[in-house]
This record gives C-alpha cells, structure tokens and sequence, in this order.
C-alpha cells in the first residue's frame, strides 16, 4: 500500500490480558516511531527506530511494553498484562530517513475492559 | 525537556476568513517542525514540515513559517473552507531517539 498500515483497527480485551498491534510502514522508510494518544494526555511519544534498533526504550510507559521491528520493515507492539489505563489510540508513523517528515497511520484503538 | 503550545484550544470562524494558528516551543534546538490536521476518528495527515534551517514552508492555501529564535511557529490558513474544519497540531523534534513533542492542538470549525 501507498500509506502506513495499521492492525487491527480496533482491539477490545480483558484486563490483564497481552495484546498485540502491528504496523506496516511506507515502503523504504527507514524510521519508524510509536506514538500514543489518550484523552486528556495528548500524544506522546514511545519509541523510534532506525531499522531494526531501538537506540532509546524509555518512552515506554512500563515494562510491560516492548517493542521490535524485523527485517527493517514490520514492526509490533506488545503490551503485556494490559491495564484499563492502556487503554487509547497506538499511533505508528514513518519517515524515510531519521527525523524528515513522518507519515502516520489509521491507528488502533485499544479498549480494556 | 520540549514542550510545545498551542493557542488558541478552539477558534470558530466563517467561511472565507483567513486565519493564523499559534504554535511556541520551550526549546530552540529544534531539528524540524510539523504541522498536522486531525480529522475525528482519524490518524494524523501530514501539512507541512518546515527544517530548523528553514523559515516557512508554503502548500496550497496553507503557510507555516518558523522562528526559532523566538520559540513560535505559525500556520496561516487563506480563504478558509468548511473543508478545513478540523484539529490542527504542530509538533517538534530535537532529533537524538526523541519523538515529535506534540502540542495539545487547535480544534477549528469554519462556518458555512
């Protein structure tokens, strides 16, 4: 696809469970950048990678995040033992060199229930 | 640590208006600047990105210039459109393994 792809779309789970949420970046994008957005928090950002690194992890909000990226390109979000404070939009965005313009996708929203 | 503003929260104006969104920042070792509109429900699309080296950046109808000096960007919109009814949000990053620091954004309604 032309844009930054996103899934799934929506997630609903039970507290305590794990999710995962996968993003597809533009085509030859080298960076890619996790952001989150709740209400009342604005969007904040969780972490960013340079192919397959991650030089900095501490955006991440606990240790129950983690975060990789294989082959330069797909990258998960994994968050383990979900709380009803996880609960928001996970935004993912690409840029085609580090810090150039970034391109977000549709997001996934997670509920916990 | 960057903080970024944006003023005003919300601005409601008719149709054919030409309007300036205010976007300041705490710290001037800012690498590149960006503006987004928002959409409800809908991911962030990309207005204009304007480099530290840089001081306005031009697209269409829209204008987004940068002063580093000052700390302020600003985004002028001309011949408003009902179309453009959206949250506006400027972001800044320093570059290092920091993300866009984004601002809480400026929520826009133009009236037909």
């Amino acid at each position: 696809g032309a844009g930054v792809s996103q899934s799934p779309s929506n997630k609903v789970t039970e507290k305590g469970k794990d999710v995962e949420l996968r993003c597809d970046p533009i085509s030859g994008h080298t960076a890619l950048y996790w952001y989150r957005q709740s209400l009342g928090q604005g969007l904040e950002f969780l972490i960013y990678f340079q192919g397959n690194s991650a030089p900095d992890k501490s955006g991440l909000p606990s240790d129950r995040f983690s975060a990789e990226r294989t082959g330069g390109s797909v990258s998960t979000l994994t968050i383990q033992r979900t709380q009803q404070e996880d609960s928001a939009v996970y935004l993912c965005a690409s840029s085609f060199r580090d810090w150039n313009e970034q391109f977000f996708g549709p997001g996934t929203r997670l509920t916990v229930l | 640590k960057q903080e970024v503003t944006q003023i005003p929260a919300a601005l409601s104006v008719p149709e054919g208006e030409n309007l300036v969104l205010n976007c300041s920042f705490t710290d001037s070792a800012i690498y590149n600047l960006q503006w987004f509109r928002q959409d409800p429900g809908k991911g962030l699309t990309s207005l204009l990105l304007i480099q530290s080296s840089q001081r306005e950046q031009t697209s269409g109808r829209l204008n987004a210039s940068l002063d580093k000096s000052s700390g302020r960007s600003t985004l002028y919109i001309a011949a408003s459109q009902p179309g453009d009814s959206a949250t506006y949000l400027c972001a800044g990053v320093a570059g290092g393994a920091d993300g866009l620091t984004f601002g809480k954004g400026t929520h826009l309604i133009i009236q037909p």
